[in-house]
């Protein structure tokens, strides 16, 4: 079954601790993205990623860091840095050809702060 | 750059009874729209798409949506929605560079 998986599902954070959200598709995809979900404010865009090994700066990058070295992996990492970190965190991929802007989606990560 | 309104932060339906959902975009060129739904807890699931062609675009549940470029609006409609269907919807618009912009969500209720 192809699709986008991410865990943990909860993950709880103390402070001054940076924690990393893994983010795994099977879909062969070029693309993937990391978004934040806050209760009514729609998705805000992080980071992404066309290619292996090159990433952009989303709308809301500051506190944020990621890694893209397979095709399939696109972890995220929240850093200390990030001092309201609570939400849900959303990883999605799209192909880069045909209709390539078309984005699925995982079933989130849920980030507590301790 | 491109954004999304959907001026319905709630809409309470009684069940079996229509459903329509506003959604008005801001793009300088063709838009590349979608909606999207999420159950509380749960990631988004693409109901529907407009990239070019018939206005009229068809997507799973009983879904629909029209592209009306004339009034920068993509509403989705339902004919007669189902207690499975109460969730968040989510319109989104697409550019050239692969992001996507989302709109605040509308929460749907169905009532027995």
């Amino acid at each position: 079954d192809g699709g986008i998986t991410q865990s943990p599902k909860y993950l709880f954070r103390k402070e001054g601790q940076n924690v990393t959200l893994s983010c795994e598709q099977n879909l062969n995809h070029d693309a993937m993205y990391w978004y934040r979900q806050d209760p009514g404010q729609g998705l805000r865009l992080i980071y992404y990623s066309q290619i292996v090994n090159d990433f952009q700066k989303g709308d809301i990058a500051e506190g944020y860091s990621v890694s893209r070295e397979k095709k399939e992996s696109f972890p995220l990492t929240v850093t200390s840095a990030q001092k309201n970190p609570t939400a849900f965190y959303l990883c999605a991929s799209s192909p880069r050809t045909g209709e390539g802007k078309t984005q699925y989606f995982g079933p989130g990560t849920r980030l507590l702060v301790l | 750059a491109q954004s999304v309104t959907q001026p319905d932060i709630h809409i309470t339906v009684s069940e079996g009874a229509s459903l329509e959902l506003r959604c008005n975009y801001s793009y300088g060129a063709t838009p590349y729209l979608f909606w999207y739904v999420q159950s509380p807890g749960q990631g988004l699931q693409l109901l529907l798409k407009y990239f070019s062609g018939d206005t009229l675009v068809q997507g799973i549940k009983g879904f629909e949506a029209e592209f009306k470029r004339s009034q920068s609006s993509f509403n989705l409609r339902k004919p007669s929605v189902h207690w499975s269907d109460a969730a968040e919807y989510f319109c989104a618009v697409g550019a050239w560079d692969y992001k996507l912009s989302f709109g605040a969500g509308t929460t749907v209720t169905v009532r027995a």
